[in-house]
């Protein structure tokens, strides 16, 4: 077990809807990222959050946007949802910012229909 | 951005094998992670490591920043040991972006 904790394990729904996804890191981390991994893109990076601060941008699409709250949990929302979204997405957390062992969560596997 | 290229893609080994896995990287880096993802899709921490070696039981891994590679080794190889290594990276920018990039991963299956 990480200590990194994401809900829900899984979540079926149609296109065009919108989904909110839920991260929360390890006491004591500050930083959040998130990753997308899909059969086509393989694992990516989306965004990153440092002590509820974007602090970095990867592969995201303007669809999704994410956000990290006072208690350091983030989420991540993803909206018009496609066929193509369908992945599993996880978070990781890390001490703080830069070079740091990320930790993954067990990741939200997202089925769009 | 950095590339990350992992080989062999595949491998298949009888139980008690050895194996080495590498990775190589296209530019300096200061987080190199070393993982495996179980057939449950869990992506388990194998190593922090973006220079020197470190050893954990039956796995070992060594990065040579210098010559942008690491290397993964399993000994004695057991069927628990399937599955698929990842090597991550992410490297020196002044914006301060930290996220990973992963290799396309080798997909190991040990066979009893």
């Amino acid at each position: 077990d990480s200590g990194v904790t994401q809900t829900p394990k899984h979540l079926i729904t149609a296109t065009g809807q919108r989904v909110t996804l839920r991260c929360s890191p390890r006491s004591g981390d500050l930083s959040v990222y998130w990753y997308q991994q899909s059969l086509d893109q393989g694992l990516q990076f989306l965004i990153q959050y440092y002590n509820g601060e974007e602090r970095a941008k990867g592969n995201i699409l303007e669809r999704f946007s994410a956000q990290q709250f006072p208690d350091l949990h983030s989420e991540l929302n993803l909206s018009s949802l496609e066929l193509g979204d369908s992945a599993l997405y996880f978070c990781a957390s890390s001490a703080s910012g830069g070079a740091y062992e990320q930790y993954f969560g067990p990741g939200t596997r997202l089925t769009v229909t | 951005g950095i590339q990350v290229e992992q080989s062999p893609p595949d491998l298949i080994l009888q139980e008690g094998a050895n194996s080495t896995l590498r990775c190589n990287f296209s530019d300096s880096v200061n987080n190199l992670q070393w993982f495996h993802q179980n057939p449950w899709g869990q992506l388990i921490n194998l190593f922090y490591i973006p220079s020197g070696t470190k050893q954990n039981g039956r796995l070992s891994a060594t990065t040579v920043a210098t010559e942008r590679y690491s290397l993964l080794y399993i000994s004695s190889s057991q069927t628990t040991d399937s599955g698929v290594y990842f090597c991550a990276v992410a490297g020196y920018s002044g914006g301060g972006a930290d996220g990973l990039t992963f290799g396309k991963g080798t997909h190991l299956i040990i066979q009893p």
